[in-house]
């Protein structure tokens, strides 16, 4: 079956820090989300990427999705300790309907 | 703003016990799923529900779940015979296109 992993599982920086996350399908993805998990609470939708090669900015954070669509990450540049939460990608595959699978998820600690 | 919400926070059952968690979806939106997150771990699909019919289940979802919209507002997962290993927390979720908004989770504990 489909698989996405992660990388790195854990990553501790210190606030002002850039943090990059990345993700990798087994089989090429239709869309790729991005979800953020604050301890102790739920996943809550950051963005979705449906192109190859697309590139999309929130503030502070860049995401990429691969030219073959099997790939993408997530940069964060110049960390706060409000960005403190583990990352999820969850990638859709072509033929998957709606389903998402899940990365194993990057937990993020930021020390001010 | 409108959230999904669950219900209960958290449960607790005896082994073999049959439990079932109770979703209340965005009002608007077509697309009902639930995960399950075991501690410290990714959240894992379990099944979608669509037009009243299951649309996908993982391999996850055996004999022993079964999913329901009873009326208009509630999504609910039943777990037949609770095993140890069902011990994890239980979210929701519910899209109108493709941003899938997580309800607050159950967590459910099988003793």
């Amino acid at each position: 079956g489909q698989q996405v992993m992660q990388i790195p599982q854990y990553q501790h920086v210190q606030e002002g820090e850039d943090f990059t996350t990345y993700c990798n399908s087994s089989t090429t993805l239709s869309n790729i989300q991005w979800y953020k998990q604050r301890p102790g609470g739920h996943p809550v939708f950051l963005i979705q990427l449906v192109k190859s090669g697309e590139v999309k900015k929130q503030k502070r954070l860049t995401f990429q999705f691969g030219e073959a669509k099997k790939n993408s990450s997530l940069h964060i540049t110049a960390t706060q300790t409000t960005d403190v939460g583990t990352y999820f990608c969850a990638g859709k595959r072509q033929t998957s309907g709606s389903r998402l699978t899940f990365g194993e998820g990057t937990q993020l600690t930021v020390n001010p | 703003e409108p959230e999904v919400t669950q219900t209960p926070s958290h449960q607790v059952t005896q082994m073999g016990q049959e439990v079932i968690l109770r979703c209340v979806p965005i009002s608007n939106h077509l697309y009902f799923y639930w995960y399950r997150q075991i501690l410290g771990q990714k959240v894992e699909f379990l099944v979608s529900f669509y037009n009243n019919e299951i649309s996908e289940k993982s391999e996850i979802f055996d004999d022993q779940f079964s999913v329901e919209r009873p009326d208009g507002s509630n999504f609910t997962l039943k777990i037949r015979s609770t095993k140890l290993e069902d011990s994890a927390m239980y979210f929701c979720a519910s899209t109108r296109g493709y941003e899938q908004y997580f309800g607050p989770g159950t967590r459910l504990t099988v003793t």
